[in-house]
């Protein structure tokens, strides 16, 4: 089992510009996330999804998109990107609500926008 | 104001020594508080998990306390290994769907 995976690890935008980050688990998991974490402050949920088809916001949703159109993949999207926004961002996924079950973390994207 | 501050930011500590990190919640309500261990470049990775009525768990030579009363937890690490360098994130559940992170405590362990 690969566990969580992201794609793509490293990425520079230029302001403006707009990108896709996807995750993917092969645990069959219901529940997916996707956090940035920022120098100095705990990881921040940007969005969520407690299964196929289904997403709803987080504590810091503004500027993303997300779809899960299929169980195993979630999609973060920045249409317009800003400097804000440099960031590492980090899919998980669980089996069940991550309050009660351990999330499984994937290794991360490096986002920098100029 | 639900949160979770960690201490110390970072601690520097020489192989084969002892150490403990700190965690001070104030979540509200509780329901379980975990710790995770963050090797550089890559996702956290569940360590312990510490429900209320908890107030001790190993985990090979990491051992976490949980005293809910005064909302504190802490880490312990016996015998440092060079590869326990890594950020150690405390995550408290206050209920369905809510999980504060903690900031993390970046630990180096040198030879």
């Amino acid at each position: 089992n690969a566990g969580v995976t992201q794609t793509p690890k490293f990425r520079v935008l230029k302001t403006g510009q707009s990108m896709t980050l996807l995750c993917a688990q092969d645990m069959n998991h219901e529940y997916m996330y996707w956090y940035r974490q920022d120098p100095g402050m705990g990881l921040r949920l940007i969005h969520y999804s407690v299964g196929e088809g289904t997403t709803a916001k987080g504590e810091v949703p503004d500027g993303y998109n997300v779809s899960r159109l299929k169980k195993q993949n979630f999609l973060l999207g920045l249409e317009s990107a800003a400097p804000s926004q440099t960031s590492v961002y980090f899919c998980a996924s669980s089996f069940n609500d991550r309050s009660l079950d351990e999330q499984f973390f994937g290794p991360g994207t490096r986002l920098t926008v100029l | 104001k639900n949160q979770v501050e960690q201490s110390p930011q970072s601690l520097i500590i020489l192989e084969g020594k002892n150490c403990t990190l700190q965690c001070n919640y104030t979540v509200s309500p509780f329901s379980n508080l975990r710790w995770y261990k963050q090797d550089t470049g890559r996702g956290p990775v569940s360590l312990t998990i510490m429900t209320f009525s908890e107030n001790t768990k190993s985990n090979g030579r990491y051992t976490a306390t949980l005293d809910a009363d005064t909302k504190q937890s802490s880490l312990h690490i016996t015998a440092s290994q060079l590869s326990d360098s890594a950020s150690y994130i405390c995550v408290v559940s206050g209920g369905y769907n809510k999980l504060i992170f903690g900031a993390g405590t970046r630990l180096a362990v040198h030879p």
